[in-house]
């Protein structure tokens, strides 16, 4: 069965990065394009990009333009999400999706 | 205006229908995009339930049972997910998602409430 498992949660500084991965299986990984989403508590879901395996190319969300960085390796068929310079309010779930399938998320706190 | 309103709340009775909308703004042609519809409970990731655009361009969800309908309100502008026979297990937060001049938006969520 498809499964999108993501690495575990994170507490950074402000200002400091992090970087998400999200391994797959029962797909073929080139095959459909990985999307980042986030969820910040309480609030609702924000779509940060997309990157095609197959080629690496991406597409950020205006608002992630150069400060979210993903890519991917194909030999372990894993997708993944930096994001640098990091602001409390990046404090959120981080999801994975091929939009039909879904990580499970990895939480993200950025705290001082 | 946002890209996708959605009412921040519904409630309904188990046994009855809920029709969850999903407005577009105004100006935005909604018969050309597709509506993806997710369902998300406390605690875990959102769950795809399907997409649709016509009723000739649907697809419904792996798994997710055929009282979950997409359909579209042309002169309101809306993507419509209407859950009929509603069961307890259907309260959740609802999300609607359109590819909107390069990238995907979502909807601010309705948390449907069954009682």
């Amino acid at each position: 069965q498809v499964q999108l498992v993501q690495s575990g949660a994170e507490v950074k500084r402000p200002g400091a990065s992090v970087k998400v991965s999200c391994k797959t299986s029962g797909y073929s990984f080139t095959g459909y394009y990985i999307h980042w989403v986030r969820q910040a508590p309480g609030q609702g879901l924000e779509w940060l990009g997309w990157i095609n395996p197959s080629n690496g190319d991406t597409n950020y969300a205006q608002n992630f333009q150069g400060w979210v960085t993903m890519t991917r390796d194909t030999s372990i068929n894993t997708a993944y999400m930096e994001v640098t310079r990091l602001k409390s309010d990046d404090t959120a779930m981080y999801y994975c999706t091929t939009l039909i399938f879904w990580g499970q998320g990895t939480p993200v706190t950025v705290s001082s | 205006q946002a890209v996708l309103t959605q009412p921040s709340s519904l409630s309904a009775s188990p046994g009855t229908s809920a029709s969850l909308t999903c407005t577009v703004r105004s100006g935005i042609n909604l018969d050309s995009y597709t509506i993806y519809w997710y369902q998300q409970k406390p605690g875990s990731p959102p769950q795809y339930l399907l997409r649709y655009k016509s009723d000739s361009e649907k697809h419904q969800g792996s798994g997710v049972p055929s009282r979950f309908s997409g359909s579209k309100d042309a002169p309101a502008n809306a993507g419509i997910l209407l859950i009929s026979g509603l069961q307890s297990e259907d309260e959740a937060d609802y999300y609607c998602m359109m590819w909107q001049k390069n990238a995907w938006v979502f909807g601010g969520g309705t948390k449907l409430t069954v009682l």
